[in-house]
């Protein structure tokens, strides 16, 4: 499986920007890169995703380098609610399969200050 | 509905006991996981299904048995679990048409064994 490397821990302030950080150098053509988050005590939740292209949402932006070994999930406005950690995944096909897997790296331990 | 159940929230089991976990999805998706989290890492794969066939195990000891009766539902059945079995096991389910196949999570049931 391709990996992804992501800083332990972000601090924000509420109402600020935050830019949470992916490495993935060993990616390959054909992987996504999916962004999930994980509040307390909940399911992870999936916040977005792309291939080559940026892409936003309702829930966040997605930079992706050109030469897709990097990514930069945005969160324009951080809020208390986004205090969560914040997984980088590259979906992987496995085996030929239609639905892939998502194998899960330690993520990225986010606090919003009031 | 997009929302994944799962019951119950909360299991304690002594280690000769025999337990089901339950999920269930209506989102008409044709592949379900099972992920267990241990405290403070993040979610490790242990089964996919895909149209309510066993596609893939990640290696997990044979006192986990998943069964998917349905394309809807899906158990793990536990039996003589060991202390280090408890975590959180989370449910997951993805549509298996084109694109991202975000997975939905459910809210997970926190096991305890004593």
């Amino acid at each position: 499986d391709a990996k992804t490397t992501q800083p332990n821990s972000m601090e924000s302030n509420e109402e600020e920007p935050v830019h949470l950080p992916c490495n993935h150098s060993t990616i390959s053509g054909t992987d996504y890169i999916h962004w999930y988050r994980q509040l307390p005590s909940q399911g992870p939740e999936y916040v977005i995703h792309g291939l080559t292209s940026n892409v936003n949402n309702r829930m966040a932006s997605l930079a992706i380098a050109e030469d897709r070994k990097s990514s930069t999930l945005i969160l324009h406005r951080a809020t208390l609610r986004d205090a969560a950690v914040y997984y980088c995944i590259l979906r992987d096909l496995e085996g030929g399969t239609s639905y892939g897997k998502l194998t899960f790296g330690q993520g990225t331990i986010l606090t919003v200050h009031p | 509905d997009t929302e994944v159940t799962q019951t119950p929230k909360h299991l304690v089991m002594g280690m000769t006991n025999k337990k089901s976990l339950k999920c269930e999805q209506h989102m008409g998706h044709r592949a379900m996981y099972w992920y267990k989290q241990k405290a403070k890492k993040p979610p490790e794969l242990m089964f996919v299904y895909s149209y309510e066939k066993l596609s893939i195990n990640e290696s997990v000891p044979s006192r986990f048995s998943p069964e998917c009766p349905n394309s809807s539902l899906l158990n793990l059945h536990l039996h003589a679990l060991q202390p280090e079995d408890s975590a959180l096991y989370l449910c997951a389910s993805t549509g298996l048409a084109g694109g991202a196949y975000e997975q939905y999570f459910g809210p997970g049931t926190r096991l305890t064994v004593t």
